[in-house]
């Protein structure tokens, strides 16, 4: 089964902190992804990776930047945290298709408060 | 922008009950549509997924039905169990895109025994 984990469930940190949010995937899966979910909201794509090194902003990337070194590790930063970036952040992955799409796998999430 | 709107917001369901989920897209690119389903505490996890060529899969319990004309879709539970109650994502992406995908906003189904 491929396995998505992320660094930590639950994480407490302060205004203007730079924090980071790391996840692994240990199947060799080209695409990896980090949304933030929030009630009423849905799933929200901040940042998108397609290869190392490789990125793309998804659709609310303020504030957030990210970082793939190597291809099983994708990590999320919030560069300054603030209130409004406290949530349950969830990293997932999957294979790039070759003419059909592939399902992603998702991690349990971080739920990450900012005070 | 991109977007899938899904309807009920929560719905809450009878054992036994069928569960009916809604959703509509507007970008005739759409040409996958898959549900997930997202248990307290876990990642959403791939339910069921259709191409817009078949207006209808079914797995076990699960349906989903598509109409393309209308650019809607539905997820059907049949016979709806108390472990069915999560909170269910529709989704749409393009076929050989990015794998992106974009999401509705969940409906959390509660099946009372």
């Amino acid at each position: 089964d491929v396995k998505v984990t992320q660094s930590s469930r639950y994480l407490v940190k302060r205004t203007g902190e730079k924090v980071f949010l790391e996840c692994v995937q240990d199947m060799d899966h080209e695409n990896m992804f980090w949304y933030r979910q929030d009630p009423g909201l849905g799933l929200r794509l901040i940042y998108f990776s397609y290869d190392v090194k490789m990125k793309e902003k998804g659709d609310i990337p303020e504030g957030y930047s990210v970082s793939r070194e190597k291809k099983e590790r994708f990590s999320l930063i919030l560069e300054s945290a603030s209130t409004n970036q406290t949530s349950m952040y969830l990293c997932a992955s999957t294979k790039t298709g070759q003419g059909s799409n592939q399902p992603q796998h998702f991690g349990d999430g971080t739920r990450l408060s900012i005070l | 922008q991109q977007q899938v709107k899904q309807s009920p917001q929560s719905l809450i369901v009878q054992k036994g009950g069928i569960s009916i989920i809604n959703c509509a897209y507007e970008n005739t690119a759409f040409d996958y549509f898959p549900w997930y389903q997202q248990f307290p505490g876990k990642g959403p996890a791939l339910l069921i997924a259709i191409r817009p060529d078949v207006s209808e899969k079914k797995e076990g319990r699960f349906t989903i039905s598509f109409n393309k004309s209308a650019k809607q879709f539905s997820l059907h539970i049949m016979d709806s169990q108390p472990g069915d109650s999560a909170t269910y994502f529709c989704a749409a992406s393009v076929q050989g895109g990015s794998e992106k995908l974009v999401f509705g906003k969940g409906t959390k189904l509660t099946v009372n025994p």
